[in-house]
């Protein structure tokens, strides 16, 4: 496969269930990101790792919990969730490192479509 | 702070017209990116193109051209002869430099942009 892949591509859990949200990305990049996309806002990045270091946490939380084992893959891991929770989660990766001195582009998965009862 | 407004929530035309999609964004940086993505209904934001702060040319990519004005803070996107494939939600986004080194985008609202037959 090629890109950045996501599964599953629909998800629907109960509050009291966990599930984990995985990511891969087969383009040799060394950092990987995780946005949240609900109805009528804008994409809201929520963790950033770079070389499977977490360099960014953008105050999300503790209900969600991101794990980067290796530079090609990404999970996202649920528990608790809230129906405020329901929405599109985009993985992406970018060529880049932290501290490059030129803002790289990121690549999208398709997205796992997530809905809490 | 850093802002990206893409006022137009919804446009209509009918196949073969032309379509201009506005992206009016602020910021404090002078060294700034600023990119145009299309998310088809499968999910994935596709990439079109990144635009730095000292590149004011305007870019022309088949159909797709780009105008960026500095000094009204905007960088609007125009398809030409649009076709029912040209049907998606588009994003402008913006990068904005971090303190970890990384890079933020802050993305728009997205425009959805039907192309009747």
């Amino acid at each position: 496969e090629t890109g950045v892949t996501q599964t599953p591509r629909h998800l629907v859990m109960g509050m009291t269930n966990k599930k984990s949200l995985k990511c891969e990305q087969h383009l040799g990049h060394n950092a990987m990101y995780w946005y949240k996309q609900s109805a009528k806002k804008p994409l809201e990045l929520m963790f950033v790792y770079s070389l499977e270091e977490r360099v960014e946490n953008n105050s999300v939380p503790s209900r969600f919990s991101p794990e980067c084992p290796n530079s090609s893959h990404l999970f996202l891991h649920l528990h608790t969730l809230q129906p405020e929770d329901s929405a599109l989660y985009l993985c992406a990766s970018s060529p880049g490192l932290a501290g490059d001195t030129l803002p790289d582009t990121q690549y999208f998965g398709p997205g796992t479509r997530l809905t809490v009862l | 702070a850093q802002k990206v407004t893409q006022a137009q929530t919804e446009i209509s035309v009918v196949e073969k017209e032309d379509v201009t999609l506005d992206c009016v964004y602020e910021t404090r940086d002078t060294t700034y990116y600023l990119f145009w993505y299309k998310q088809p209904p499968s999910g994935e934001l596709v990439f079109l193109i990144r635009r730095n702060s000292f590149d004011e040319q305007n870019e022309i990519s088949g159909r797709y051209s780009w105008n960026f004005q500095k000094s009204t803070s905007s960088f609007n996107f125009t398809i030409t002869a649009s076709q029912v494939v040209d049907s998606a939600v588009y994003f402008c986004a913006l990068s904005e430099a971090r303190a970890s080194g990384t890079y933020k985008y802050i993305f728009g609202t997205g425009t959805r942009l039907k192309v009747l037959a």
